[in-house]
């Protein structure tokens, strides 16, 4: 897409907050989504997933929230830590197709 | 368990010369396939994908081309390099509907 040729949107936040980074799919027919830490240097991580028939996952310090009428996802860290820096990316599919990701936004952790 | 290979780490190629990124999935049968490429502070751009052997689609019309001569391998070449061809490269592998698993990337410098 288009926003692969953008610079990374950045979120700056405390060590020990909580973060939120947000996630706008482009597909209503898309019935699953991850989200992907990738650390420098290194290939994308799964991190946590979630299917259309749930609106709420959650998995050690991470949640990921599902609003399928505005088609937005969300992936919310708890007490963020240094380690969580990083690009996260968003990812959708639907059966039988191929994963479609998002533009990924960087985190960076201020101790 | 299921383990994806891409290699090289890194490569320095000169303007004009062609390359071979090579991918190989084991634990699986009949994945998904990608070819991904980063550039520094961006996102990832899907550039080839496929379903079966010898089954490629391609994402963006490019100085690139890629082929899959067995079911686990798939292979990134070009004739000849360009500088604009330098970035990151990401191999992936998924099954039907679940995440995507990534290798650890080659760094490609065209000098």
């Amino acid at each position: 897409g288009e926003s692969v040729g953008l610079h990374l949107p950045t979120l700056s936040v405390q060590e020990g907050d909580n973060s939120i980074i947000n996630c706008a799919y482009s597909n209503s027919a898309s019935d699953y989504f991850i989200w992907y830490k990738q650390e420098s240097g290194k290939g994308p991580q799964f991190i946590i997933d979630i299917r259309s028939n749930m609106d709420k996952r959650q998995g050690q310090r991470v949640t990921v929230l599902l609003n399928k009428t505005v088609k937005h996802l969300s992936l919310q860290i708890a007490a963020t830590q240094p380690g969580d820096s990083a690009v996260y990316f968003c990812a959708e599919t639907r059966p039988g197709n191929m994963l479609t990701f998002g533009g990924g936004t960087r985190l960076m952790v201020k101790p | 368990s299921q383990t994806i290979h891409q290699w090289p780490a890194t490569l320095v190629q000169p303007v004009g010369s062609p390359l071979s990124l090579e991918c190989t999935v084991e634990g699986t049968s009949n994945p998904n396939l990608y070819w991904y490429r980063q550039a520094a502070g961006r996102g990832l751009q899907l550039l080839f994908y496929s379903v079966g052997i010898g089954q490629i689609s391609s994402e963006v019309p490019q100085n690139l081309s890629a082929s899959r001569p067995q079911d686990r391998q798939f292979i990134l070449s070009s004739k000849k390099l360009l500088l604009s061809d330098s970035g990151f490269y990401l191999c992936a592998w998924s099954s039907r509907n679940t995440e995507a698993f990534f290798g650890q990337g080659t760094r490609l410098t065209v000098v």
